[in-house]
């Protein structure tokens, strides 16, 4: 079957570095994405990861371990308006079916 | 268009009512997807478009729920007899081909609909 799972919230203060974990049980594997929603707006893509290690983009990095089924995404020097819904999601081997898990919502507190 | 477009961007009906959800794809996007969010809750695939033909179906929930896709671009999801329980934000996204090694999906604003 098909599992993703996150963190349901977390809460960090501004200007500190957050990690959001995602562990996934899926039948094929072709990629791992990060979203991010703010609230009432549609997700916007963070980062990809399709082989093991760390990608970083300025402020998000993101990490897989395909063999562990899992991932991260770590958020620096954070600020307010990071608060938001952070999305783990696995594309199938076939490599178009895109699952997601429920999301994490973050809160970044002054 | 810059974006992908959805309409209507909120819609109230009675239980037992049809509805039809409108999703307008970025331009020369040749994949489409359908998904459904409750409140709280993480996005629920329901069915794909490569092109205007779907090769998988089998998130749609029951067989109240039909898309389909013209010419490549639109895309119209159909709820027959709707049910409380289909009270969510449907996501429609496209990305440029149907595979590749990544490609993002590009998000429209949602549907909200509520059925009362």
């Amino acid at each position: 079957g098909q599992n993703i799972d996150q963190p349901t919230e977390m809460t960090a203060t501004e200007g500190a570095i957050v990690q959001i974990n995602c562990t996934y049980q899926t039948s094929g594997f072709n990629g791992l994405f990060w979203y991010q929603q703010h609230a009432g707006e549609a997700p916007t893509f963070l980062s990809y990861n399709v082989l093991d290690g760390l990608e970083e983009k300025g402020r998000f990095s993101s990490f897989l371990s395909r063999s562990k089924g899992y991932s991260y995404l770590l958020l620096k020097e954070l600020q307010m308006k990071d608060s938001a819904s952070y999305l783990c999601a696995v594309r199938d081997t076939g490599g178009f079916k895109t699952i997601f898990g429920a999301g994490t919502r973050l809160f970044v507190k002054a | 268009g810059a974006g992908v477009s959805q309409s209507p961007s909120n819609k109230v009906t009675e239980k037992g009512k049809d509805v039809e959800l409108r999703c307008d794809p970025i331009s020369g996007h040749t994949a489409l997807y359908w998904y459904r969010q409750s409140l709280g809750q993480g996005l629920e695939f329901l069915i794909y478009f490569q092109g205007n033909s779907a090769p998988d179906k089998s998130g749609l929930p029951s067989d109240r729920f039909s898309a389909e896709r013209t010419g490549g671009s639109v895309s119209t999801l159909t709820i027959q007899r709707t049910q409380q329980e289909d009270s969510a934000v449907y996501l429609c996204a496209s990305r440029p081909t149907d595979r590749g090694p990544s490609g993002e999906l590009f998000f429209g604003e949602g549907s909200r609909l509520t059925v009362l």
